[in-house]
């Protein structure tokens, strides 16, 4: 069964770096979405994308954030200047189609980043 | 917030028992959908209810809606030690297109063997 890929599993980085996640949705889905879980909380909606831009994102979205789809498979995040509070899981999901088609979203394993 | 409750927090049930977890939402709705969340692993998709259904089966698990209360209840019946995770509603808002989901706080379930 295709599945949501993201890499790296774990991600040290110092504050104040850039990071870039990376996810590879399935290959015949449409819309795309970034989530994150801080340890012990609820997994919090980030940012969706279709057609090659953002569709909706939420306050957690900031200007530190930015995602891209560099070619037809790949779907990234960036974190331009890590702050300690970024310090999560971060998953990656994917869909054939958006909300009001009824269809489930796929979710990758995700990418634990810690911020030192 | 879109999101309301879920409850319990925490569940503890033998193996063969039925397990109850029950989410409440603040708006109107789409669909509701419950994922099962392993440790330290991705969320798994279990189940799908729209907003005109009432119940929906698929296996050992039972999901009923009522759009009135506001409230949904994700039944898994004859539970086995693997059914051991989180489990989780979410919601997708009535007018939302881009399909963002709304996660409940979970419930964590422990099955012993």
């Amino acid at each position: 069964e295709p599945e949501v890929t993201q890499t790296p599993s774990h991600q040290v980085t110092q504050m104040g770096q850039e990071v870039i996640l990376r996810c590879v949705p399935i290959s015949n889905h449409l819309y795309f979405y970034w989530y994150r879980q801080i340890l012990g909380q609820k997994v919090e909606f980030l940012v969706s994308f279709y057609n090659n831009e953002i569709s909706e994102k939420s306050e957690i979205f900031d200007d530190q954030f930015s995602v891209e789809r560099p070619d037809g498979s790949n779907f990234t995040l960036k974190i331009r200047s890590t702050k300690l509070e970024d310090s999560a899981m971060y998953f990656c999901a994917s869909s054939e189609m958006g909300g009001s088609s009824n269809q489930p979203q796929h979710f990758g394993d995700g990418t634990r980043l810690s911020i030192l | 917030s879109q999101q309301g409750e879920e409850d319990p927090q925490a569940l503890s049930i033998q193996e063969g028992e039925n397990a109850t977890m029950n989410c409440s939402y603040k708006t109107s709705i789409n669909n509701l959908q419950w994922y099962r969340q392993n440790s330290g692993r991705g969320l798994v998709h279990l189940i799908l209810i729209r907003s005109n259904e009432r119940e929906k089966h698929s296996g050992r698990l039972r999901v009923t809606l009522d759009t009135s209360k506001k409230s949904s209840s994700l039944l898994i019946t004859a539970s086995r030690a693997a059914d051991t995770a989180s489990y989780f509603c979410a919601t997708v808002g009535f007018y939302n297109q881009g399909g963002k989901l709304i996660f409940g706080q979970g419930t964590e379930l422990s099955v012993k063997p």
